[in-house]
């Protein structure tokens, strides 16, 4: 059964930091790996979508990397800024339709 | 503003109630899904639906009862929900069922008394 783990489960940091948010999952059968980003009480908003055979993808100050083998992601998030608190999700998607989440990372920035 | 987007956006109903949940997309997405998050939980998959047809239910209570009616549409019909049926029912939509970004709307935020 796919697990997916995110460390830390919180981060607080100053604004200008560079940050680097871990997922890990124990199947390395994955088609992709997609970052998400959730405000309090509100839906998730598609960050960075890793297909299986990529690398990283990068969105201006947000780089995501993916190491199939060894089971992990990373989202490094660039000069940080108060707006960026949210929590962050990664999501792996399996041989099958669905997406199955990991724990989540709640980070807050503050300036 | 969300591509995909969910009515009402907030529901208190009882027990005893028959309500419907509304999601609707118009990016000609063939596949829809519906998600229940408990707060401060990773959302969970409850119902699947590609090209129109329930592809995956995930072992969800038939008092959740999922209906396609079109491409565009996806509706959650709840009847006979429990107090710990109360959550943030997400629902989400991608190019088609494989390999795409998932698109999710803002939620139905279910109260059940």
């Amino acid at each position: 059964k796919q697990e997916v783990t995110q460390i830390p489960a919180a981060l607080s940091v100053p604004e200008g930091e560079n940050l680097v948010l871990n997922c890990s999952f124990t199947d390395s059968a994955i088609y992709n790996l997609q970052w998400f980003r959730q405000d309090p009480g509100k839906g998730l908003t598609s960050l960075l979508l890793i297909q299986s055979s990529q690398r990283e993808q990068t969105s201006g100050r947000l780089n995501a990397s993916l190491d199939k083998s060894s089971g992990r992601s990373t989202l490094y998030i660039a000069a940080s800024q108060p707006g960026d608190s949210a929590t962050y999700l990664c999501a792996v998607r399996p041989s099958t339709d669905k997406l199955i989440f990991g724990t989540g990372t709640r980070l807050q920035v503050f300036p | 503003d969300t591509e995909v987007t969910q009515t009402p956006k907030h529901l208190v109903m009882g027990m005893t109630n028959k309500k419907s949940l509304k999601c609707e997309q118009h990016m000609g997405h063939r596949a829809m899904y519906w998600y229940k998050q408990k707060a401060k939980k990773p959302p969970e998959l409850m119902f699947v639906y590609s090209y129109e047809k329930l592809s995956i239910n995930e072992s969800v209570p038939s008092r959740f009862s999922p209906e396609c009616p079109n491409s565009s549409l996806l509706n959650l019909h709840l009847h006979a929900l429990q107090p710990e049926d109360s959550a943030l029912y997400l629902c989400a939509s991608s190019q088609d069922p494989g390999g795409q970004p998932q698109h999710f709307g803002d939620g139905t935020r279910l109260s059940i008394l």
